[in-house]
């Protein structure tokens, strides 16, 4: 079926630097996508979100590029921090209402000193 | 703070056993949706309640169940447990008609023995 998925694994960055996590869709009908994260024994946070009539957005310290063209979704984080350190994820909407959303597998985002 | 509190934070049953698991939504939320979480994997989504109906449904076999109360909380229940049923159990609430933003609450860890 489609879904959503990630390209890497995991991800080191040294502190400071800009991160970047890519995420591809498969499904071209998905128009809202967002990005979470999630530390350590807790639930996904939300970061930032984009509908699909858009093709960045800007956060704090986030931003969120989507290339309907191939289906690509990715998260640029600036000058990441040791609390960056966490499961990255990007989820589609599904379905005809909110709240029902498909994830996928996760890039875990490793900042060392 | 998200507001989303579930309980309780980890529990341990064994295979046939039947369980449930609470999720109180954020305070001026109405739609509740939840997700399991295998290790190491992103979320799934299970089901949907909106105005004490499912509104929604993820590919779950029927023993899993839900419920919504009048005060928008809510109750996952699983039948028959199967070993791979453990997972973290995330609950997520949502305001319907606004934005897509879900606040996801901390989970219950289950572990099926």
């Amino acid at each position: 079926g489609e879904s959503v998925g990630l390209h890497l694994p995991t991800l080191s960055v040294q502190e400071g630097d800009n991160s970047i996590i890519n995420c591809a869709y498969s499904n071209s009908a998905s128009d809202y996508f967002i990005w979470y994260k999630q530390e350590s024994g807790k639930g996904p946070q939300f970061i930032i979100d984009i509908r699909s009539n858009m093709d960045k957005r800007q956060g704090q310290r986030v931003t969120v590029l989507l290339n309907k063209t191939v289906k690509h979704l990715s998260l640029q984080i600036a000058a990441t921090q040791p609390g960056d350190s966490a499961v990255y994820f990007c989820a589609e909407n599904l379905g005809d209402s909110w709240g029902k959303l498909q994830f996928g597998a996760g890039t875990q985002v490793v900042v060392t000193p | 703070e998200t507001g989303v509190t579930q309980s309780p934070t980890h529990l341990i049953k064994t295979r046939g056993q039947q369980v449930t698991l609470r999720c109180s939504s954020q305070s001026g939320h109405n739609t509740v949706s939840w997700y399991q979480q295998a290790l190491g994997q992103g979320p799934q989504f299970i089901f949907q309640y909106y105005r004490e109906e499912e509104n929604g449904r993820g590919n779950f076999p029927p023993r899993f169940s839900g419920l919504q109360f009048p005060n928008y909380s809510s109750e996952l229940n699983v039948n028959a447990l199967e070993l791979d049923d453990s997972a973290l159990y995330l609950c997520a609430s949502s305001q319907a008609g606004t934005s897509s933003e879900q606040f996801f609450g901390p989970g219950t860890r289950l572990t099926v023995l």
